[in-house]
């Protein structure tokens, strides 16, 4: 079946540690996306790709970085800059880079939980 | 500035009542507005959306009704069922070149049986 696949689902990390949360969808779509949640708040946009080699800043991409070598993998790295990288965090995809209205909306893989010891 | 705002954060419903979750925006840039739902542990899923030309989407259960006037949208579940408890995420997106959803920050559904 077509979907995304994020791994590991729990990760735990000492501080100073960078860890790297994987990625991959086989739906073909273009755009990718890496959100984080918190309990109480909403998701919060990391970083985004629209297509591959390129990569935009979202609204809290301090202390994270990402790279999109291929179309099917957006991995995204929590640096050891990150001050409070415990949270559960999800990865994002869509079909035609997002910007029809419609049907095309995101799709979601089922989430990694990163815990800082 | 939260642009998507869920002032309620839980609600709790009797199974076969009417759920209706409300979600304002401050935006008026957004054309776009979508309901997601998420289990525990869980990835979102897309429930239902509507276009700002709109005032009006149902599919089965569930109904979206968007006054733009008010700058508010809600989202009707009738009948509730307790499958339906979860946390439901309301969200919005710019047109055009945006591609970014901004979400709010949930509000946990409790159907009881």
């Amino acid at each position: 079946d077509g979907g995304i696949t994020q791994s590991p689902k729990y990760l735990f990390r000492k501080e100073g540690q960078n860890v790297t949360l994987s990625c991959e969808q086989n739906l073909n779509h273009d755009a990718m996306y890496w959100y984080r949640q918190d309990p109480g708040q909403g998701l919060r946009l990391i970083y985004y790709s629209q297509i591959v080699n390129d990569f935009q800043k979202g609204d809290i991409a301090e202390g994270y970085s990402v790279s999109r070598e291929k179309k099917e993998s957006f991995p995204l790295t929590v640096t050891s800059a990150q001050k409070n990288p415990t949270a559960f965090y999800l990865c994002a995809s869509s079909g035609d880079r997002g910007r029809t209205s419609g049907a095309n909306v995101l799709t979601f893989g089922a989430g990694s939980r990163l815990t800082v010891l | 500035d939260q642009q998507v705002k869920q002032n309620s954060p839980s609600l709790s419903v009797q199974e076969g009542r009417i759920s209706i979750l409300n979600c304002d925006y401050t935006n008026s840039m957004f054309d776009y507005f979508l309901w997601y739902k998420k289990y525990p542990a869980e990835g979102p899923t897309f429930l239902i959306s509507i276009s700002s030309i709109k005032d009006k989407n149902e599919d089965g259960r569930f109904t979206v009704f968007l006054n733009k006037s008010a700058k508010h949208l809600s989202l009707h579940i009738v009948p509730s069922q307790p499958g339906d408890s979860a946390v439901y995420f309301c969200a919005a997106r710019i047109g055009g070149s945006n591609y970014k959803l901004t979400f709010g920050k949930g509000t946990l559904l409790t159907v009881n049986p």
